[in-house]
């Protein structure tokens, strides 16, 4: 089945600085991909989607220049921290929207674990 | 709009014991509806689906019948194992407005012991 790859999987930083996390597809290719961050014991709150070669669309709430999403190409999407504070911790994952027959689905990567100290 | 309600967790069972974790929906039209589990410190996974009325997912002994007349997706285990122990999330995708979000409940956490 298709494969998307998140890294890193857990990443400490200093307030104020910014972390980078990478979301990949490894073998298919992903015009779209969707961030979400977690909180502990809650669900998944959908934070913007990433568009090959256009802007993202944020939801809501999220601060675009807090959260910068950069999908380069059609199988990399990054989101960018800045100026992280320690309410940014949380758990953040990416999602690839399945193509073909496999478009009912989404698959995930494997979350990273933000922690600003 | 679409939304998700499950059953609040954690849930804590002993080990064969009958799993269920109800899930409703409220969405416009025929949605798609799936179950995902999250192992601690991992992403989701999609455990099952199904994208139309009566259909039943099924996977690793979990099943999941689609209820359009109750607008329900429960997911039951005759017989749960240790290794089940992780949070299973209800979600749904659907065809309009949407596109190809989800959008998910807010997990259920099960708890299985010897």
């Amino acid at each position: 089945g298709a494969v998307v790859s998140q890294h890193p999987s857990w990443v400490i930083c200093k307030s104020g600085t910014s972390v980078k996390i990478e979301c990949r597809s490894l073998d298919f290719q992903a015009t779209t991909m969707f961030w979400y961050r977690q909180f502990p014991k809650q669900s998944l709150m959908l934070m913007a989607t990433s568009n090959e070669g256009s802007k993202a669309t944020y939801e809501q709430g999220v601060e675009k220049d807090k959260f910068l999403i950069n999908h380069a190409s059609l199988t990399l999407s990054t989101l960018t921290v800045t100026s992280a504070h320690p309410e940014d911790s949380s758990f953040y994952i990416c999602s690839a929207p399945g193509q073909g027959s496999m478009n009912t689905e989404a698959f995930f990567g494997q979350g990273t674990r933000l922690t600003v100290v | 709009g679409n939304s998700v309600t499950q059953m609040e967790g954690p849930v804590t069972l002993s080990e064969e014991a009958f799993l269920t974790i109800n899930c409703t929906y409220t969405a416009t039209g025929y949605p798609s509806l799936f179950w995902y589990v999250q192992y601690p410190g991992e992403g989701l996974q999609l455990l099952l689906k199904a994208t139309k009325a009566d259909d039943k997912g099924s996977n690793k002994g979990f099943e999941a019948t689609y209820r359009k007349e109750t607008t329900s997706f429960h997911l039951e285990k005759g017989s749960v194992q240790v290794s089940d122990s992780a949070v299973y999330f209800c979600a749904l995708k659907g065809l309009t407005g949407g596109g190809n979000k989800l959008t998910f409940g807010t997990g259920t956490q099960l708890k299985v012991e010897l």
